[in-house]
């Protein structure tokens, strides 16, 4: 069964744009939820999606964003970005909503300049 | 609101050397308990889990058991070898009241274990 994948891997992006980062969770997933981590604050949660609906959202300003489709694959969206949001993006899909387990992809390396 | 201490590391130790990473919770309510590992460039892997008291986790060598009475989950292994060096986290995940699906995660601590 193949896993978590976000892509891309690597990216670079200058300060006041805009970067759309996707995430395809494990087949048969229906929950998927977002983490970046920092050197400084670890790994903190964004938001988590269940069938197309957030269900959960961590305490980031609004430039962050997400959604979920109805083949459980989610995007998320950070808008006039910041030298601060510089971060490795982490995506984790759950079997269902209730499930306790996370399985996560390998990261989006993202880099503003 | 739900809260994960583990120490912070670094931790260098020999190769067959014992291994103990200590990891306390606090949470509103029962939560499930988690190890996760991360190696260089890579995303976190499911390492163990507990869901109840008493529970232990294992996993390639490594063991947790979920301590209700001490609010503790502590990750053993009784020999390490090169390839376990990586960075550890702690982390649960309380379902109580079906509205928080989040994973809380403590600090991470860098392994290294030496030939």
């Amino acid at each position: 069964k193949a896993g978590v994948t976000q892509t891309p891997r690597y990216l670079i992006k200058t300060r006041g744009q805009q970067v759309t980062l996707s995430c395809s969770p494990i087949s048969g997933h229906r929950s998927v939820s977002w983490y970046q981590q920092t050197p400084g604050q670890g790994l903190q949660f964004l938001f988590e999606y269940f069938s197309e609906t957030q269900r959960n959202k961590g305490n980031f300003p609004g430039r962050f964003s997400g959604r979920q489709f109805s083949n459980s694959r989610s995007e998320m969206n950070v808008s006039t970005l910041e030298l601060g949001d510089s971060a490795l993006y982490l995506c984790a899909s759950s079997p269902l909503g209730t499930t306790t387990e996370a399985f996560f992809g390998q990261g989006t390396r993202l880099t503003v300049v | 609101g739900d809260s994960v201490t583990q120490m912070e590391g670094p931790v260098t130790l020999s190769e067959e050397a014992f291994l103990t990473i200590n990891c306390t919770y606090t949470a509103t309510g029962y939560p499930s308990l988690f190890w996760y590992v991360q190696y260089p460039g890579e995303g976190l892997q499911l390492l163990l889990k507990a869901t109840k008291a008493d529970d232990k986790g294992s996993n390639k060598g490594f063991e947790a058991t979920y301590r209700k009475e001490t609010t503790s989950f502590h990750l053993e292994k009784g020999s390490v070898q090169v390839s376990d060096s990586a960075v550890y986290f702690c982390a649960l995940r309380d379902l109580s009241g079906g509205s928080n699906y989040k994973l809380t995660f403590g600090k991470g601590t860098l392994l290294t274990v030496n030939p």
